[in-house]
């Protein structure tokens, strides 16, 4: 079945730094990969979306990059600040076409001033 | 303008009891789903709604029944309540299901406590 890994539950970087995320799946080749936030006590917000065909996706200081043949995306926050301190959760579409995308357990970010 | 709107944001109850969650877009979108996010903040769909009808069910109790009026609102009715059913519930909607990459638009959560 399918699976979604994002390899830390928690990761603490220095203001100014850049964070690195990420997301691993297995046993599925998905057309596309979303990434969102969620902040404490809020429902989750959608960040950007890569598709299978691209190799790189940028949103002001974010980059997001989408490997098919390692399974893997990245997520990068670059000159991280502390507002930049949430949850982010690595979304996929399952196999079955019309259903629901797979969240991943998220990582949380906390960057320190 | 909030976009999906839930409520109550908090309910606690005692087991047994019967509850609803109600939940309304503005958006215009085709699709709505629920989701229940653990206590391991993992995010799990329960329901999806496709212009009105319902479209997944996962493996979620009976005692759990949404209902969709019209495009705009899909509400949940949980029946019996019990412990294990404490968690956020999310409702979320999005242009059309997940074959085009539609981003998805979440409500702030209702937060259940069952005592």
């Amino acid at each position: 079945s399918q699976k979604i890994e994002q390899n830390s539950e928690a990761l603490n970087i220095q203001e100014g730094k850049t964070a690195t995320l990420t997301c691993n799946y297995t046993n599925y080749s998905p057309a596309y990969l979303q990434w969102y936030r969620q902040d404490p006590g809020r429902g989750p917000v959608f960040l950007l979306l890569i598709r299978e065909n691209e190799k790189e996706k940028r949103k002001e200081r974010l980059k997001v990059t989408f490997d098919t043949t390692l399974k893997q995306s990245l997520f990068h926050i670059t000159a991280s600040q502390p507002a930049d301190s949430a949850t982010y959760l690595c979304a996929l579409p399952p196999n079955q076409a019309g259903t629901a995308l797979i969240f991943g357990k998220g990582t949380t970010l906390s960057v320190s001033s | 303008d909030t976009a999906v709107s839930q409520t109550p944001k908090y309910l606690v109850t005692q087991m047994g009891n019967d509850k609803s969650i109600k939940c309304e877009q503005n958006l215009g979108h085709d699709t709505m789903y629920w989701y229940k996010q653990d206590s391991k903040k993992f995010l799990k769909i329960m329901f999806s709604y496709n212009n009105k009808e319902l479209i997944i069910n996962e493996t979620v109790p009976n005692r759990f029944s949404p209902k969709s009026p019209d495009k705009a609102h899909l509400n949940l009715h949980i029946n019996s309540l019990e412990l294990g059913d404490s968690a956020v519930y999310f409702c979320a909607s999005s242009q059309d299901l997940g074959a085009g990459g539609f981003e998805q638009y979440f409500g702030p959560g209702t937060r259940l406590t069952v005592t």
